[in-house]
Parts: structure tokens; C-alpha cells; sequence
């Protein structure tokens, strides 16, 4: 099982990104996917989550409406498109694949989003 | 501030036990009985190290064990080791593929 992010990079406020979890190992649309997120010397911090078809989503408050998760399993690839960036969202963004409920057995090597001036 | 609550550092040394417990509500931890703990260790990912509770993913010492009573899940580790030294994270499935996490706990093995 791997799952590789890509798309992190520095943006400044207000502009946009879009993160890319490719995985192998196992079939991405039997499961349900989330992305969470670490600020530098900070905790894990829960930012989406999506079914396995992707006709359902959540996300947590401070991104609601500025981000949208998406996915292609057709493509094995799990997408964060993130708008209107803002100081606080610089983090490692990790895509995450869950073994039920909370439970998470498989983590990316995560990307860094840096939104600064 | 996080809906479950984490004291922010422990510490013990080596050949004891260590608990660190994690408060939350009854909305937070809902219906679901679904509580897990990751190690962190600085520059790695998070590793599951105790899920739906109690139960541990093979590989994971036995010197880790997980409980819960009313909205306290506690992480117990015994036999303490300088490679348990780390930052560890409880989390709670609150529905509608949404993940709570606590704010962490860093544990120093004197």
C-alpha cells in the first residue's frame, strides 16, 4: 500500500492549490479516504473526509467552503482543491486511508502548503 | 482548542508504566466506540498504534494497551522504553467521515 501527495507548494494568501494523493496497493473505491493536516510544531488536525464514490463529504470548519475533496478511481487518486489560502492553513497535508472508523493504517509521506506573503 | 483534550506532556522513565488520557464529550465520541492512538515520532508519519479502543494492529507491542470509561479513553503503556519517546495523538470517529483529534501528548522517557 502507498499513498504519494503532490501539489504542495508556497502560495501566498488568497490563492489556490490543488493537492493530488495517488495510491497503489489496494483498491482506492472500496474506501473512504480523509485528508488531515499538520501546522509546523503543531497537532494532526482532521480537514476532510470523502465516501468511496465521492457522493459525500465533510469537512472541518475552518476550510468549509474554501475547500473542496474530490476523487478518481478510475485514477486511483484522491484530490484537495484548496481556495482563498490563508497564513493558518500552512501545513503538511497528509491523505490518509482508513481501516474503520478513526482507525488509520496508512498515512502519505505528506506535502507542505506554505501560504505566506 | 480541541474537542478532546490531551494533557500537553508526560514523562516517566524507563520500566514504568504511563497513561495518558484523552477527555472528550458524548457527542464527540458518539455512538461509534470508535477510538484510536498514534505514535508520532519527530519527522515520521503517524502510526496507529491502538484502534477501536482496545485493540491493537499486529505488530504493536503489548506493552500498549487502550480503554475507555464514559468520555475518557486513556492510552497505557507499560514497560516503558526510550523508543516510546514521542508525541502521541488520541482520535474519535464522530460520523459522516469525520476524524476528532486531540491536541496531543508528548511523552519524555527520562
Amino acid at each position: 500500500v502507498q499513498l504519494l501527495e503532490s501539489g504542495g507548494a508556497w502560495v501566498q494568501p488568497g490563492g489556490s492549490l490543488r493537492l493530488s494523493c495517488a495510491v497503489s496497493g489496494f483498491t482506492l473505491r472500496s474506501y473512504d479516504m480523509y485528508w488531515v493536516r499538520q501546522a509546523p510544531g503543531k497537532g494532526l488536525e482532521w480537514v476532510s473526509g470523502i465516501s468511496s464514490s465521492g457522493d459525500s463529504t465533510n469537512y472541518a470548519d475552518s476550510v468549509k467552503g474554501r475547500f473542496t475533496v474530490s476523487r478518481d478511481n478510475s485514477k486511483n487518486t484522491l484530490y484537495l482543491q484548496m481556495h482563498s489560502l490563508r497564513a493558518e492553513d500552512t501545513a503538511v497535508y497528509y491523505c490518509a486511508k482508513p481501516c474503520g472508523g478513526s482507525c488509520i493504517d496508512h498515512w502519505g509521506q505528506g506535502t507542505l502548503v506554505t501560504v505566506s506573503p | 482548542q480541541s474537542a478532546l483534550t490531551q494533557p500537553r506532556s508526560v514523562s516517566a522513565s524507563p520500566g514504568q508504566s504511563v497513561t495518558i488520557s484523552c477527555t472528550g464529550t458524548s457527542s464527540v465520541f458518539g455512538g461509534y466506540n470508535s477510538v484510536s492512538w498514534f505514535q508520532q515520532h519527530p519527522g515520521n508519519v503517524p502510526k496507529i498504534i491502538i484502534y477501536d479502543v482496545t485493540k491493537r494492529p499486529s505488530g504493536v507491542p503489548d506493552r500498549f494497551s487502550g480503554s475507555k470509561s464514559g468520555n475518557t479513553a486513556s492510552l497505557t503503556i507499560s514497560g516503558l522504553q526510550a523508543e516510546d519517546e514521542g508525541d502521541y495523538y488520541c482520535c474519535s470517529y464522530a460520523g459522516t467521515y469525520t476524524l476528532i483529534f486531540g491536541g496531543g501528548t508528548k511523552l519524555t522517557v527520562l
